[in-house]
């Protein structure tokens, strides 16, 4: 099964941007990858789904300030203009026919 | 509006049966759009698969838990159970039920309960 690698913080200031990485493990370059917030004392929401082509899809309600992208074997989420409730713990998760797999969360300080 | 509300027991002692309920509104269980599922978040830790289950009777588990854990729908309740065996204090999670999109082939977690916290401990 696929693995998926995150960095454990990342720091930005605010209405700076900030640019996260998911990378999947060899042999799965070409997996969708899903992305969630979990804002402190909450539980996650989707954010959006990223193709190894680069295309993402949003869930409902997530600003235009959040987007996506791909290179290779990583997936990326995009936060422009950060916001002070942008400071949260992101994950990607991925599915692989029969089970699913989250990274390890990236922690996103807002200075 | 797709809600999810979970029914967790808060506290159980080791080696007791965990009985997880999930109501779903919204959306019937049945549904051809969607499975249904459940993670945990160990205290301070990230999130963990547990089991999914679909309108077709499809059922997957995690690998470390498939022998301890079984996933059912209840359609007539419009509700998503889990039952885990003979728990420990690993166990001790904010469990949340999820809903999975069937995103042209691609499932994703789309939706998320609010999450209820449990605790293993003699």
């Amino acid at each position: 099964q696929p693995v998926l690698t995150q960095s454990s913080s990342a720091s930005a200031s605010l209405g700076s941007s900030v640019k996260l990485t998911c990378t999947l493990s060899r042999g799965h370059s070409k997996y969708i990858v899903s992305w969630h917030q979990q804002q402190p004392g909450k539980a996650p929401r989707f954010l959006m789904r990223v193709e190894n082509n680069g295309d993402y899809t949003k869930g409902g309600g997530i600003p235009d300030r959040f987007s996506g992208s791909s290179f290779g074997a990583d997936r990326y989420l995009i936060i422009s203009d950060l916001h002070l409730d942008d400071e949260a713990e992101y994950y990607c998760e991925t599915w692989d026919s029969n089970t699913w797999v989250f990274g390890g969360g990236t922690k996103v300080t807002v200075l | 509006q797709l809600q999810l509300r979970e029914s967790v027991p808060g506290l159980l002692q080791p080696s007791e049966t965990l009985s997880l309920t999930c109501t779903v509104s919204g959306v019937s269980v049945s549904s051809r759009s969607h499975c249904w599922g459940w993670i945990r978040q160990p205290p301070g830790k990230g999130l963990d698969f547990i089991a999914t289950v679909c309108h077709d009777g499809t059922v997957f588990y995690s690998r470390s838990l498939q022998s301890r854990a079984s996933i059912l729908l209840d359609t007539s309740k419009n509700q998503v159970s889990l039952t885990l065996n003979s728990v420990t204090g690993a166990d001790t999670s904010t469990y949340y039920c999820v809903s999975v999109l069937d995103d042209d082939g691609y499932f994703h977690f789309d939706n998320w309960g609010q999450g209820s916290p449990l605790t293993v401990s003699s």
